[in-house]
Parts: C-alpha cells; sequence; structure tokens
C-alpha cells in the first residue's frame, strides 16, 4: 500500500522568509512518481513538479526547489523569498507502475500562509 | 490548460435524491479519474476509467457509480445521496502517449452539499 504523509498541517511565515514543506513517502514499489501540487484559495489543483524514483537530482525553477531523497523516503519542497502569492494549500502526491490505474495517493496538505 | 470542465461547479441536493456530476475532456485522454477532496483526507479517488466502458473502483467507491459512453465524458453518479457525500468533487486525466507521463490534470471542481 501507498501512503503519504504531509505532517504540517498549516505553516505561516512573513513575505521574503524562506520555508520548507514536508513529505513522507512509503511504497514498496521500485518504480514510482512524486508530484507537488498547489491549491490556492481559489480551489483550483495546479500540477507543479514530478519526479521519478530512478533521478534523484534536485530541481530548481525560479523560487521554487524540490528535494528528493531515497534514503529517507523524503521529497520536499522549499519556496525561497516567500510572497503572498505563495499563500495556497499545497499537495504531496505518489503514483507507482504496480497501482491500477497509476492514481495517485494524497498526503493531507499544508496550508502555507504568507502574511505581508 | 488541459481543456477539463466539470459540471455542474455547484449544486445544493437533498438527501435520497440522485446526483449526476458530469466530467468533460477535449483531448481524448484514455484515462479519466474522480476523487473528492475533504478536510484531514486530502484527496481520494473514487472511480476511475482507463478506456470507454472501462472503469474501475478507487479508495472510497461506496455509494457511487460511474459510466464512459464517450471518450471525453465520464459521469459520476451518486445513487441516493446522502450527508457524507457533502464534498468538492475533482475530475482528473492523465496524459498517455509515448512519454507515459503520470501526472495528472485536474478540473476546476464540484462542490455539492447534501442537505
Amino acid at each position: 500500500a501507498q501512503k503519504v504523509t504531509q505532517a504540517q498541517t498549516e505553516i505561516s511565515v512573513v513575505e521574503k522568509e524562506d520555508v520548507t514543506l514536508d513529505c513522507v513517502y512509503e511504497t514498496r514499489d521500485t518504480t514510482y512518481y512524486l508530484f507537488w501540487y498547489k491549491q490556492p484559495p481559489s480551489g483550483e489543483l495546479v500540477f507543479l513538479i514530478r519526479r521519478n524514483s530512478f533521478d534523484e537530482q534536485n530541481e530548481i525553477s525560479g523560487r521554487y526547489s524540490w528535494n528528493f531523497q531515497k534514503s529517507t523516503s523524503s521529497f520536499n519542497f522549499t519556496i525561497t523569498a516567500s510572497q503572498v502569492v505563495d499563500s495556497a494549500v499545497y499537495f504531496c502526491a505518489l503514483s507507482t507502475q504496480e497501482t491500477s490505474g497509476s492514481r495517485l495517493t494524497f498526503g493531507e496538505g499544508t496550508q502555507l500562509t504568507v502574511n505581508p | 490548460d488541459a481543456g477539463i470542465t466539470q459540471s455542474p461547479r455547484h449544486k445544493v441536493t437533498e438527501t435520497g435524491t440522485p446526483v449526476t456530476l458530469r466530467c468533460h475532456q477535449t483531448e481524448n485522454h484514455r484515462y479519466m479519474y474522480w476523487y473528492r477532496q475533504d478536510p484531514g483526507h486530502g484527496l481520494r479517488l473514487i472511480h476511475y476509467s482507463y478506456g470507454v466502458k472501462d472503469t474501475d473502483k478507487g479508495e472510497v467507491s461506496d455509494g457511487y457509480s460511474v459510466s464512459r459512453s464517450k471518450t471525453e465524458d465520464f459521469l459520476l453518479t451518486l445513487e441516493s445521496a446522502t450527508s457524507s457525500q457533502t464534498s468538492v468533487y475533482f475530475c482528473a486525466i492523465r496524459p498517455g502517449g509515448l512519454t507515459r507521463s503520470y501526472e495528472q490534470y485536474f478540473g476546476p471542481g464540484t462542490r455539492l452539499t447534501v442537505t
């Protein structure tokens, strides 16, 4: 069975602070995919990134960076110099080749509030 | 923009009534999914489809049925709505093809309230 844990339910920071959102996953499959989605107050779900289990390179996209560590089963997300527009719920998710339909297993989400 | 629409966007219904939610996509993706989002649970899979007339259950399928008679439409039906089915429902598609991409793209959601 797959499981994703986002232990931080809510995080509040002041604009320009750096913030890291934690994600820990569990799976017995050797090939899997990890994702981050953003859900702003408007409610839509926005795909941010996919990471394959066989590629542990970290990734940076502007102010966003992702740290994938198989040794600790973690896929953490860092926002550098946070902005008010980053306020949203962020979901980490997992999919595996063995899971029927390649369904996504989501964590419970982390509510990030960036205050001006 | 993944070309996914959901209808209705909001609905209030009474306990015991049937409800059908529609998901429509414009890009002929094979895989389509229905999730529900509830506080403290993230998103959970209700049903999914891997082709016309090919569907399977997810982790929270009790009380729901689905149909897919055309590639572009995936219907979710609550046969007899209950208050526990008050939720936000999201439809998603998964692009296939040679890249075998596993990310899913979501529709705007339907907020359903069962009174």
